[in-house]
């Protein structure tokens, strides 16, 4: 077990509402990446937080957007939801700066939009 | 977005046997990742490579980073049931962060 946590479990939302998903991360990590893992596929990057900031966006539209806390857990928020926003989203926190870094993923929240 | 080449999408073996995945690129990685996800989890890091040509092991599990830095591979030997799941590769290169691609995964049956 890694120690990441995320909430909820499963989501279900309607075209166009907006949706908050959480993440606690492990202790003592600093850094937390979020990933969408449609079916079939593998993980794709939507973006990370370090320290509080965005550190790197992926190929994902505005209306993806995330928070850091001061201590360390996030979320990821996502707006005006369409039905290709429904998938698994994984976060993963690690230790960053490091070039052995180390990411550790959480179990996923499963949204599911109608 | 990019992704890394795994193939075939499924394998299928016999308990006891060994198996072998590979993970291609058209681009340089600086660190090979290989995690495994069983139905309804996250990925689990089974092993971490993080220099060309290294090779590590852990227990059944050995992977290695290609000498060309744009492919690894991993093997399972005396494969038994719990090895049942997804095996997904992933590349990092070192830089202002260190998103993981991934590949789409290689779903691996043991039959007993």
């Amino acid at each position: 077990e890694t120690g990441v946590t995320q909430s909820p479990t499963h989501l279900i939302k309607t075209r166009g509402q907006q949706v908050t998903l959480r993440c606690s991360s492990q202790s003592g990590h600093n850094t937390v990446s979020w990933y969408q893992q449609a079916l079939g596929q593998g993980p794709q990057f939507i973006f990370q937080y370090y320290r509080e900031e965005e550190n790197g966006r992926g190929n994902f539209p505005p209306r993806f957007s995330g928070l850091q806390f001061p201590n360390y857990s996030s979320e990821l928020n996502v707006n005006a939801l369409e039905l290709d926003d429904s998938a698994l989203y994984l976060c993963a926190s690690s230790l960053g700066g490091r070039r052995t870094d180390t990411q550790y993923f959480g179990p996923g929240t499963r949204l599911t939009v109608l | 977005g990019q992704q890394l080449n795994q193939s075939p999408q499924s394998m299928f073996i016999q308990e006891g046997e060994d198996v072998s995945m590979n993970c291609t690129s058209s681009s340089i990685f600086n660190t090979w990742l290989w995690y495994k996800q069983d139905p309804g989890e996250g990925p689990v890091l089974l092993i971490a490579l993080y220099k060309a040509g290294e090779l590590t092991s852990n227990g059944r599990l050995t992977a290695q980073f290609g000498i060309t830095r744009k492919d690894s591979f991993l093997n399972i030997s005396a494969s038994i049931p719990s090895d049942v799941g997804i095996y997904f590769c992933a590349g990092r290169v070192t830089g202002a962060n260190s998103k993981l691609t991934f590949g789409k995964g290689i779903t691996l049956s043991v039959r007993p």
